[in-house]
């Protein structure tokens, strides 16, 4: 079946410091998409990525989308309390009916 | 500016009850979704629907049935519960799956089944 894995699981970080979690699929994706889910809260779109290789930027946020179409990472500079909450992929395949599979996700703890 | 209503929000259910959550979009979305999010873990998605009248199983379907009579509603329907049920639910709608359609999600329904 579908395998969407994220990591790290956790991640604490100081005010300022920086983050990154990484989204990898055991199969080709056609398009990968990233949410922002805050505590006791809903998932909420960020981004969506399509070509390999892709690098997409939001403020402080970095997406990036493997050459291989594999695998996904989110980069944030100088993390703010704000941007706690857990994040995940979201991987598309054509051959699943372009149905979207969720990571596993990551949890941010931002520390002031 | 509803976009994805889901009732109820909490609910606590005996083992071998029913109950049905509800899930309206108003954006004239033709897909819509039903995950389930275990505390601490990623969404699952039990059953999707591309349109009216028509519906699938996602990863997780077992113990669970869906309807879409309307593009509008997609309930989904609990028949036993059971405690392995305990979970966040969320409904979700897009306009299709596509590249470029963002998935839109309820504000979720906390179900414990005790």
């Amino acid at each position: 079946g579908q395998q969407v894995m994220q990591i790290p699981q956790y991640q604490h970080v100081q005010e300022g410091e920086d983050f990154t979690t990484y989204c990898n699929s055991s199969t080709t994706l056609s398009n990968i998409q990233w949410y922002k889910q805050r505590p006791g809260g809903h998932p909420v779109f960020l981004i969506q990525l399509v070509k390999s290789g892709e690098v997409k930027k939001q403020k402080r946020l970095t997406f990036q989308f493997g050459e291989a179409k594999k695998n996904s990472s989110l980069h944030i500079t100088a993390t703010q309390t704000t941007d706690v909450g857990t994040y995940f992929c979201a991987g598309g395949r054509v051959s699943s009916g372009n149905q979207f599979y969720f990571g596993t996700g990551t949890s941010l703890t931002v520390i002031p | 500016n509803a976009g994805v209503t889901q009732t109820p929000k909490f609910r606590i259910l005996k083992i071998g009850q029913s109950m049905t959550l509800q899930c309206a979009q108003d954006m004239n979305h033709n897909y819509m979704y039903w995950y389930r999010q275990d505390p601490g873990m990623g969404l699952k998605l039990i059953y999707y629907s591309v349109g009216a009248g028509i519906t699938d199983k996602g990863e997780v379907p077992n113990g669970y049935n869906v309807s879409r009579s309307t593009t509008e509603d997609f309930p989904l329907r609990l028949e036993l519960a059971a405690p392995s049920q305990t979970s966040v639910y969320f409904c979700a709608s897009s306009y299709s799956t596509g590249t470029g359609n963002t998935i839109y999600f309820g504000e979720g329904s906390w179900l414990t089944v005790v």
